[in-house]
Formats: C-alpha cells, structure tokens, sequence
C-alpha cells in the first residue's frame, strides 16, 4: 500500500511558469515532509521540508504548502527554469518506527525553455 | 562533511560474479541504510543499520549480503545476481532510526548485471 500518494506522474511547464506537484497521505503520525529533487544518474537530494506545525515555507524559488486537516502537501516552484528539471519526490516519515521515509511516487518535471 | 560517498559509481558484472558496493560517511549518523531504485520508481528500501546492527531486511533476496565494518562504512556484498537487479543502488544516513532530519543519501552505484 502506497503510503504517500503523489501527482502528477509528469509535468511540462514553460520556462517563468510555476510548477505544481501535490502529495497526500493517510498516516497521521508523520510529523516531518521533505521533498527531493533528483537528476538523473544522481542521488535524491534534500530540497526542502516542512512540520505540520507549519502551514507554508519558503526557500528562494521553493515553497511547500501544508494543509493538516486535508492530510495533502504541494510543492511549489516559481519562476521554473531549465536547470529545475529533474524528478520530485515527497516523502513523509514519523518519529517511530525504523523505516522512517516513505517515498511518494516521483513527478518528473521538465521546464522547456 | 556533508556527504555519503558511494564507490564505484558505475558496475558491470556477470551472474556469476561476485562484488561489492561500499559507503562511507563522516557525518557521525548511527543508521545506514541501502535502497534499490529502478528507472522512474521511487527508492526502495532494502536494509537499515543501527549502530552497526542490521536492524531491517525488507525480505531481500540472499544474493545481497550488507555488512556495516563500522559506524562510517556500509557495505552490499553482491553474488549470483539477476539481470533483474540492474538499477541504481543508494546508500543513506541519518542520525538515527526514526530521525529523518539530515537523512543524506548518496549518489548511487549504477549497477548493469549481464
């Protein structure tokens, strides 16, 4: 059972645009969302995370947006560039248990020029 | 230092082979851990290390053997592999069990079995 459900699957957005991405969840103990980035060939990569004490942060171009009571989290990019392609994933964890990251799915992003 | 060091990034080897994997980290983390990710799916999980005991075997098959000689280093031990288990093999850290803060992962072993 997915325990983090992502979407979309894909995304093409023109270069300036904003890009969205969209995750939910059931498991109410997570209590920490991060978000990866991933190039191709590479490791995931720590973009930026949130605690649902939180209900939006920001770094730079990146922003997540959480929504408690709708167990759903989205992450935002603005002012998408070339360099942003990449594919995304959420995940969520909780402080018990030993596998602590559940990955969402994967959106890979593409920003055309 | 920030980072987890995979060697070697890229492997080729036959189904009769046998060949490891190694990670290292200085970051002081107490868990470890490798996942096995395949061409646009998400990391799965395959063993977790806590303070150098296996603590998770997510039911991976024998071929795959982890060993962990000491709180920096992570190895996979690979022997008799499948043409099925060519993907992409990360290794992560984290402080601990249960603390996804600073979970880093590495940049991977790209693992082709002929």
């Amino acid at each position: 059972q997915q325990q983090v459900k992502q979407s979309p699957q894909s995304l093409i957005v023109q270069k300036g645009g904003i890009s969205i991405i969209n995750c939910a969840y059931e498991n109410t103990a997570f209590d920490y969302f991060p978000w990866y980035q991933q190039f191709p060939g590479k490791g995931p990569a720590l973009l930026i995370a949130i605690r649902p004490d939180v209900s939006e942060k920001k770094e730079g171009r990146f922003t997540i947006s959480f929504n408690k009571s709708a167990k759903q989290f989205s992450l935002h990019i603005m002012d998408s560039q070339p360099g942003d392609s990449a594919t995304y994933f959420c995940a969520a964890s909780a402080q018990t248990g030993a596998n602590n990251l559940f990955f969402g799915t994967g959106t890979r992003l593409t920003v055309i020029p | 230092d920030t980072e987890v060091t995979q060697t070697p990034k890229h492997l080729v080897m036959g189904m009769t082979n046998k060949k490891s994997l190694k990670c290292e980290q200085h970051m002081g983390h107490r868990a470890m851990y490798w996942y096995k990710q395949k061409a646009k799916k998400p990391p799965e999980l395959m063993f977790v290390y806590s303070y150098e005991k296996l603590s998770i075997n997510e039911s991976v098959p024998s071929r795959f053997s982890p060993e962990c000689p000491n709180s920096s280093l992570l190895n996979l031990h690979l022997h008799a592999l499948q043409p099925e288990d060519s993907a992409l093999y990360l290794c992560a850290s984290s402080q601990d069990i249960g603390v996804a803060r600073g979970y880093t992962f590495g940049s991977g072993t790209r693992l082709t079995v002929v």
